[in-house]
């Protein structure tokens, strides 16, 4: 079955680094999301993504992050200058039209 | 606004008995609800949704029910296995877009 794999499964950094958490979408899907949960918070939407831009964005999804789909399979989160507060699971998804959404299995980042 | 909640945040059944999880939805325009597990460390997976046009919708020993009038989804887990054991997250959205996830219910199984 397929599924949607995300690298690293886990990343530490310094704050004020930059880093990419990579997500490889189901193959036949043309939405992709990001999300992210803080440890023992709830899921939170980040920015979602279609034809090759962004089509909504949440008020966290600040001018440190951007999204790129650099080649036909990888979909990627950069967060320029990482926070304290970053420290998080990210979660990458995707959907093929208007259907359910699949989740990644998360990359959990600890900012230092 | 948006905002999805749930009623309780633990719940413990026996094993072999039926759980109900249940939540309120505040966005009327949603058009799309959905339950997810999430299992610790990994990602919310996909349980069942239902649609706005519809009040019931079943699966594979879950149900989900949807009432509009009181903006109300439940998730019935029949015969509840240790496996079930998680955190679920009832979630909404509106015309598929972005998930609006609510705080979601432990549920745990006595043996």
């Amino acid at each position: 079955e397929p599924e949607v794999t995300q690298t690293p499964s886990h990343q530490v950094t310094q704050m004020g680094q930059e880093v990419i958490l990579r997500c490889v979408p189901i193959s036949n899907h043309l939405y992709f999301y990001w999300y992210r949960q803080i440890l023992g918070q709830k899921v939170e939407f980040l920015v979602s993504f279609y034809n090759n831009e962004i089509s909504e964005k949440s008020e966290i999804f600040d001018d440190q992050f951007s999204v790129e789909r650099p080649d036909g399979s990888n979909f990627t989160l950069k967060i320029r200058s990482t926070k304290l507060e970053d420290s998080a699971m990210y979660f990458c998804a995707s959907e093929q039209e208007k259907e359910t959404q699949y989740f990644g299995p998360g990359t959990r980042l600890l900012v230092l | 606004g948006e905002s999805v909640g749930l009623h309780l945040p633990t719940l413990s059944v026996q094993e072999g008995d039926n759980s109900i999880i249940n939540c309120a939805y505040s966005n009327s325009a949603s058009d799309y609800f959905i339950w997810y597990k999430q299992e610790s460390g990994k990602g919310p997976q996909f349980i069942i949704d239902i649609r706005s046009n519809m009040d019931k919708r079943q699966g594979q020993r879950v149900t989900v029910l949807l009432n509009k009038t009181v903006k109300h989804l439940s998730l019935q887990i029949a015969a509840t296995q240790p496996g079930d054991s998680a955190v679920y997250f009832c979630a909404e959205s509106l015309s598929a877009s972005k998930i609006i996830f609510g705080s979601g219910t432990r549920l745990s199984i006595r043996p």
